[in-house]
């Protein structure tokens, strides 16, 4: 068992390019969650996948933020026009439900 | 709605002394699922505890927690801190739609 696998695991961006984050949850994980961690903000809920359905994406900025679940062998959390404020660690993370998450290893965001 | 609340964004103590790290809760559901997850420092967060079950204590590397349904608070102990403890701890919560609440952390900083 491999764990959630992001990719990459740094990216740079200059202010007002796109940015595409992958994510590959655990073999027979029904819920994929996507977060976002800063020193200031802590860990930040995006937005969260259940059996590939978008569930809640109550966290997700509503310009420039995009998250979907093709299948589920993998999420990707799309930001368009980056910001410097965007730069953070987006982590993943996969589940069975409303029940322990397990988390990958997150993809440091930078945006020059 | 559900929510989370540490009181504590930062706790120091020396080497030895006991771990209390609080955690009290707000949720309208009757049978919620609560965590612990611990974050060492360029790591991503990683369960520690989980319960379901009122009154019951669980414990896991030495840490150790009990779910009180009665006060709502699901506090984080160890006898006696280690260096290695110094992390982020996050208390979590199962509640609606089966999203995972978290807190806002507390660091824990253990000194020799």
């Amino acid at each position: 068992n491999a764990g959630v696998i992001q990719t990459p695991r740094h990216k740079v961006t200059g202010k007002g390019q796109e940015a595409t984050l992958w994510c590959e949850p655990i073999s027979g994980h029904s819920a994929v969650f996507w977060y976002r961690q800063t020193i200031v903000q802590g860990l930040e809920f995006l937005t969260y996948f259940r059996n590939q359905a978008p569930i809640d994406d109550s966290g997700m900025p509503k310009e420039r933020f995009s998250a979907q679940m093709p299948n589920q062998s993998h999420s990707t959390l799309k930001i368009q026009s980056t910001q410097p404020q965007d730069s953070a660690v987006y982590l993943c993370a996969s589940g069975t439900g409303g029940y322990e998450q397990y988390f990958g290893p997150g993809t440091r965001l930078t945006v020059l | 709605g559900d929510s989370v609340t540490q009181t504590e964004g930062l706790v120091t103590l020396t080497e030895g002394l006991p771990v209390m790290l609080n955690c009290t809760y707000q949720t309208i559901y009757s049978n919620p699922f609560l965590f612990w997850y611990v974050q060492h420092l360029n790591e991503s967060p990683r369960l520690l505890l989980k319960s379901f079950t009122d009154n019951k204590r669980t414990e896991h590397q030495g840490f150790h927690a009990t779910l009180h349904k009665s006060s709502s608070s699901f506090h984080l102990q160890k006898s006696s801190a280690q260096l290695s403890d110094s992390a982020l701890y996050y208390c979590a919560l199962s509640g609606s739609n089966n999203r995972i609440f978290f807190g806002d952390g507390t660091q824990l900083v253990v000194k020799p």
